[in-house]
């Protein structure tokens, strides 16, 4: 089975741009969530979708936002990118009941604003 | 406010045992999580506690105590390819929103 799929895996933007990252979680899994990760630090709670509607969101800006669709992949969008985007964006998926406690990662998207 | 708190960096020579802390302190509490990161790689789940006491799994336990706001990751016979970072976690509002601590650096020497 294949694990958490993101896209793209390195990204470099300027100033201003915007950028959409996506996200395809485990076959079966039915809640995305999104991280956002400084170098040095621990990821940090951006939005979590689940059946297609946001549960949760973070302390991000609504320079943020993000969509999830009927096959359970997602989208997070960034506008107006600041140069305090750069980090490392981690998309994990999860799946119901017994297993909801376990987060499992894809491998991120290095973005990087100049 | 919610915050979990570790050590930034925990040194130890291959084969010996290393126990990283984490503190926290929460509005609600759900279970507390550890997860490994590799320097470049994506966090990977290690275990899950949501009930006071050590939970065991191959060579890494993770330890509990709810009435400490306390938990604690512990590594036996290290290996080299422990070298990482560990993160612990814990959900909040029982919703998936998890909170990661700011992370231990593990160094295992040779």
């Amino acid at each position: 089975d294949a694990g958490v799929t993101q896209s793209p895996t390195h990204l470099i933007k300027t100033r201003g741009q915007h950028v959409t990252l996506r996200c395809s979680p485990i076959s079966g899994h039915k809640s995305v969530s999104w991280y956002q990760q400084v170098l040095g630090q621990g990821p940090q709670f951006i939005f979590q979708y689940y059946e297609k509607e946001e549960r949760g969101r973070g302390n991000f800006p609504d320079r943020f936002s993000a969509r999830q669709f009927p096959n359970y992949s997602s989208e997070l969008n960034v506008n107006a990118l600041l140069l305090g985007d750069s980090a490392l964006y981690l998309c994990a998926s999860s799946s119901t009941g017994l297993g909801a406690n376990v987060l499992t990662f894809g491998a991120g998207s290095r973005l990087t604003v100049l | 406010g919610q915050s979990l708190e570790q050590p930034s960096e925990v040194t130890a020579v291959e084969g010996a045992i290393v126990q990283i802390n984490c503190t926290y302190q929460t509005s609600g509490f759900y279970g507390l999580s550890w997860y490994q990161q590799h320097d470049g790689g994506a966090p990977t789940f290690l275990s899950y506690n949501a009930l006071d006491g050590l939970e065991e799994t191959g060579r890494f336990s993770s330890f509990l105590s709810r009435s400490d706001s306390y938990g604690y990751l512990l590594l036996q016979e290290l290996q080299m390819k422990d070298s990482a970072s560990y993160f612990c976690a814990v959900p909040t509002s029982g919703t998936y929103k998890y909170i990661f601590g700011t992370g231990t650096r593990l160094k295992v020497l040779a």
